[in-house]
Order: C-alpha cells, then structure tokens, then sequence
C-alpha cells in the first residue's frame, strides 16, 4: 500500500522560531491535507492542497504541493506556545476520500 | 466543535465484554471512517462506508463489527478484545469522491483490561 514518510519525527523549538516539516511518497497523490492533533483530541485539519505546486497559507502556517506530486511540506512561522501537538500529512489518491496518513510529527514549542 | 461528535470519549472494557462506539456527523456527508490511533503509530484506516455501503474492510479482525445504518451514523461493535487492542478510535466523515476533505470527531479512548 502507500506509505507516506513524514520527518522530523519530534521538534523541539523555542517560540518565536519557524518551524517546517514534510512529507514524502513514492506514489503519487491528488489531495495533500495537513492535520494537527492535540492531547485527548481528534485530528483538525489545517490545509488542504489540490494542484501540483498549489501554496497556501491559513494564519501562520504555510503548505505546498509538490511539482512532482509526492511531497508536501508545511512551514510555522513565529511559533507560539499553543502551536504544540502532533502534526500530520494525509495523502488522497483515488475516490472515497481514502487518506493515507503520514507518522506525525511532535512539536514542542518553549516559551 | 468539528461536525462529527463521537460517544463515548472514554471506555473501559473487559476481554469478555461487548460495547459499541458511536459516530454522528452533522455534516451532510456521505462517506464515513473508522480509523485507529495506536501509540507511535500512524493513523490506521479500518472501515470506509460510502453512501451506508461498507466498501473497504482494511484486514481488521472480526471483533470489530461496524455498522452503519445511515449516512449520518457509524458504530463500531465489539467483543471480546485484547489489550492490544486498546487504543484511540476516530471516526472521520467526507464527500465520497477525490478532492474531499476528512473531518474527524474527538475520538474514544479505548482501554481493554
């Protein structure tokens, strides 16, 4: 099946610093979404890209969709405290809304 | 407040017993998901209903039972489990279709004793 390889794995930041992760497949994928999940909570969705090469911003938080189609990433700029939790990518390829989802990565934010 | 409420948001059960999990999307979507949240894992798909049709079975072991009576509720029924099998449930909800975004409820928080 697809996998999707997402890193860093954990962050650990001072606030006010940028952060970016990302992920990467060997398959190609139509949608790229990117998740965030705190503590107790189910994940919220963040951003959501369609085309190749596609930048979005919501807030801070800025993601692109590759060119090639297998890989997104997504930057944090001027980390605050409430930015922790665990941040993940979903992959989308054919119909149904089937996502494949990346590890996650943990971001600790100091203040 | 996502549009998707999952009940309970905590369960405690034995290996012997039988509970169910339920799923509600106010939505207006006709695709819904049970996906599991293991510690150190990712999110693994179990179930996908498209328009109250099951059309994926992701190898899951048949202590899971899902059902799903319409496009608005999933449930997820369950006997006798194994601790291994504690772990959070998320349901997700979304437009059957490519181009769809998942929202997903608070989960339960499963441990099986």
């Amino acid at each position: 099946g697809q996998q999707l390889n997402q890193s860093p794995q954990s962050m650990f930041i001072q606030e006010g610093e940028d952060v970016s992760m990302n992920c990467t497949s060997s398959s190609i994928f139509n949608t790229w979404l990117w998740y965030k999940q705190e503590p107790g909570e189910g994940p919220v969705l963040l951003i959501a890209l369609y085309k190749a090469g596609e930048l979005t911003s919501n807030g801070r938080l800025t993601a692109q969709f590759g060119i090639t189609r297998k890989d997104s990433f997504l930057n944090i700029s001027a980390s605050i405290p409430s930015d922790v939790g665990i941040y993940f990518c979903a992959g989308q390829i054919t119909s149904y809304g089937k996502l494949t989802f990346g590890q996650g990565t943990i971001l600790t934010v100091h203040p | 407040e996502t549009g998707v409420t999952q009940t309970p948001r905590h369960l405690v059960m034995g290996m012997t017993n039988k509970k169910s999990l339920k799923c509600e999307q106010h939505l207006g979507h006709n695709a819904m998901y049970w996906y599991k949240q293991s510690a150190k894992k990712p999110l693994e798909l179990m179930f996908v209903y498209n328009f109250k049709e099951q059309t994926e079975n992701n190898s899951v072991p048949s202590r899971f039972s899902p059902e799903c009576p319409n496009s608005s509720h999933l449930f997820l029924h369950l006997h006798t489990l194994q601790p291994e099998d504690s772990a959070l449930y998320l349901c997700a909800s979304s437009q059957a279709g490519a181009n769809t975004e998942a929202f997903f409820g608070q989960g339960t928080r499963l441990t099986v004793v």
